[in-house]
């Protein structure tokens, strides 16, 4: 099974700033990597999809990048409707998620 | 609007058996793959099970693999999830979500709401 850690765990920044979160997967998935948002009380939302690529209708300030082992998702300028619970996921296998990363103002 | 309604959740003891279901609309329900996904305060998101387009090809997660059954009935834009031998650990709010494609690839695009599921005697 191919474990997803994330970093960090939760993280408070205020608005306007830049946001990073990093995913590390156990073993090389090359760019099989997705990226979602959880709002409390609702359900997830697809927001990058192949380690890089934005979801349509989803703001610019969010994008993704990395491939291998080690991955990224940056907030450029956080806003407020972005306080939620991000995912990385990966699909190189079975899929699996990693524990998620809870961002706060 | 894709919509995706999740329903037959509930409590159960341990060993018991429930049947989830997921009523589709607003897409073309049989050009896509589908899937069963729970989410546990202890655990987070876990993916429980997929099914192609025309149910010729369906997967599971090792946690759940001959205890679960998931099934499509295209005729009713509908996705079901026949769980047997529940456990403590099964306890989770489980989600439908649609995949981008008509395989499982799983790209979850859509989501639906989830229904919640409590194993305890």
């Amino acid at each position: 099974d191919i474990q997803m850690t994330q970093s960090p765990s939760s993280l408070s920044a205020s608005v306007g700033d830049r946001v990073i979160i990093t995913c590390q997967a156990s073993q090389d998935i090359s760019n099989y990597l997705n990226w979602y948002q959880q709002k409390p009380g609702k359900a997830p939302k697809l927001l990058i999809y192949d380690a890089s690529n934005l979801e349509p209708g989803v703001p610019s300030r969010f994008s993704g990048g990395g491939s291998g082992t080690d991955f990224s998702f940056t907030i450029s300028s956080l806003q407020p409707e972005d306080i939620a619970t991000y995912y990385c996921q990966q699909y190189d296998n079975l899929p699996s998620f990693g524990p998620g990363t809870k961002v706060d103002i | 609007e894709v919509q995706l309604v999740e329903s037959g959740g509930g409590l159960v003891q341990p060993g018991g058996s429930l049947r989830l279901s997921c009523a589709a609309s607003g897409f073309t329900f049989d050009d896509y793959a589908l899937h069963w996904v729970r989410l546990t305060p202890g655990k987070g998101l876990e993916w429980v099970s997929g099914i192609k387009w025309n149910s010729g090809s369906v997967v599971y997660a090792d946690s759940v693999r001959g205890r679960f059954t998931v099934s499509r009935d295209n005729a009713k834009n509908s996705l079901y999830l026949q769980m047997s031998s529940l456990r403590v650990e099964d306890t989770a709010l489980y989600y439908c979500a649609r995949d981008k494609y008509s395989s499982p690839n799983y790209y979850f695009d859509y989501w639906g709401q989830g229904t919640l599921v409590t194993v305890s005697s």
